[in-house]
């Protein structure tokens, strides 16, 4: 979507490694989440950021931690990847109050094999 | 702990016909969204619902609004292939509390 890229778009680790995923806009907006999409699970809210070095947990955090540094990123790091972590990761951004609601990126497709 | 349900999970349809998904949410909330997602594709948003009563229409699809029932519903009119996709609905907790909880999605199907 235009005004923000996830990268990479997919992704194969083995179990036990380390993995970063990247989110990155140009909207300049305050919001930015990190939600993992599972067949019959709909979107889950992983950790979200509500400004720089701002962050909180989401309902499925555990495994996951992040890093705002910048307005513009926000980086998901699984710190030992494990098989349940296989999933789709979108990230999403919004403006105050989400009147437009959020803007999707593209999502990531990761297997940990 | 805020739950959201949609309800069919599965929806297959015959061109031209009428249908509505619903979605029921447990908690008070002001403000309810609805998205679309096409196989192996991102979240599109369709709707933004922020107030009891809204009512919103984009074509053949048309979007409601009760918070006293705590009811979201999305219809749809005269269906066509082209409609065939995912539907998620998403409420805000809390106004202002900036985080969406998800419907676990309506998978539509559209046959000729």
């Amino acid at each position: 979507d235009a005004g923000i890229t996830q990268s990479p778009r997919h992704k194969v680790t083995e179990t036990g490694t380390p993995v970063t995923l990247r989110c990155h806009q140009t909207e300049n907006h305050r919001y930015m989440y990190w939600y993992r999409q599972d067949p019959g699970h709909g979107l889950r809210l992983i950790h979200y950021s509500y400004g720089v070095k701002d962050t909180d947990k989401g309902e499925v955090s555990d495994g996951y931690s992040v890093s705002r540094s910048k307005t513009e990123d926000f980086l998901l790091t699984l710190e030992s990847a494990t098989s349940s972590q296989t999933s789709v990761y979108f990230c999403a951004i919004s403006e105050s109050w989400a009147v437009y609601g959020y803007t999707f990126g593209s999502g990531t497709r990761l297997t940990v094999v | 702990e805020l739950k959201v349900e949609q309800n069919p999970l599965f929806l297959s349809m015959q061109e031209g016909k009428n249908y509505t998904i619903y979605c029921n949410y447990s908690t008070t909330s002001d403000r309810l969204y609805w998205y679309r997602q096409d196989p192996g594709k991102s979240l599109e948003s369709l709707f933004v619902l922020l107030s009891n009563g809204a009512v919103k229409q984009e074509g053949r699809l048309m979007a409601s609004l009760d918070t006293k029932a705590r009811l979201s519903t999305l219809h749809i009119t005269a269906a066509v292939h082209d409609l065939s996709a995912t539907y998620f609905c998403a409420v805000d907790k809390d106004f202002g509390n900036e985080k969406l909880t998800f419907g676990t999605g309506t998978r539509l199907t559209i046959i000729p």
